[in-house]
């Protein structure tokens, strides 16, 4: 049982490229989530899915997009990196009936 | 919007001084949740309070939730260094499945 993970762990990207940040959960969870998290803002929620087909913009949702390919995965897109992007980006799921959300290990991802 | 925030920021200590964080909602919440994060690592949850007035205890951590259920703390009692890292409260949104985190509060602690 490994939970939530996440690949890469770390990645740079220059200016204009894009890249898939990919999240897969073994815990049979509905609900999944994108944060980013930068120093001093906490952990801000870019995208949600609470359930497999769903999808919902967060608090951070500009130059992101998301796909819930089944009810375990679920992938973070960048179209066009900016240097704004460079962050730690986490991704969650949660149980039905319970509000406990469980990370992955993360991954950072610089943008010059 | 839903608001929750943490207080202090920062926090540094000598090792066996006591710590405490403070969350403060800006709506009534359902429950409450702890999580840590180690540096470098992510948040892993450390405990749930649901009661009004709720104390539990974990070792040398103790979790309060207010009688309004607006806010919360967190103590540790003679810290160590293995406390070190980021403390974060969070409650759950207006929209269900949402949780809203405080911004956290980073401790050191000196040997």
């Amino acid at each position: 049982n490994a939970g939530v993970t996440q690949t890469p762990k770390f990645q740079v990207l220059k200016t204009g490229q894009s890249m898939t940040l990919q999240c897969a959960q073994d815990m049979n969870h509905n609900s999944m989530y994108w944060y980013r998290q930068d120093p001093g803002m906490g952990l801000r929620l870019i995208y949600y899915s609470a359930s497999e087909g769903t999808t919902d913009k967060g608090e951070v949702p500009n130059g992101y997009n998301v796909s819930r390919l089944n009810k375990r995965e679920f992938s973070l897109r960048l179209e066009s990196a900016a240097p704004s992007q460079t962050s730690v980006y986490f991704c969650a799921s949660r149980g039905k009936g319970y509000d406990t959300q469980y990370f992955g290990p993360g991954t950072r991802l610089t943008v010059l | 919007g839903q608001q929750v925030m943490q207080i202090p920021q920062y926090q540094h200590v000598q090792e066996g001084e006591d710590f405490t964080t403070y969350c403060n909602s800006s709506t009534t919440l359902s429950n409450i949740q702890w999580y840590k994060q180690r540096p470098g690592g992510h948040p892993v949850f450390l405990i749930q309070l649901v009661k009004s007035g709720e104390v539990k205890k974990q070792k040398r951590l103790t979790f309060q939730f207010g009688e309004a259920k607006k806010n919360s703390s967190l103590h540790i009692t003679a810290t160590q260094t293995t406390d070190v890292g980021t403390y974060f409260c969070a409650g759950p949104g207006s929209n269900t499945g949402k949780l809203i985190f405080g911004q956290g509060t980073t401790l050191q602690v000196k040997p």
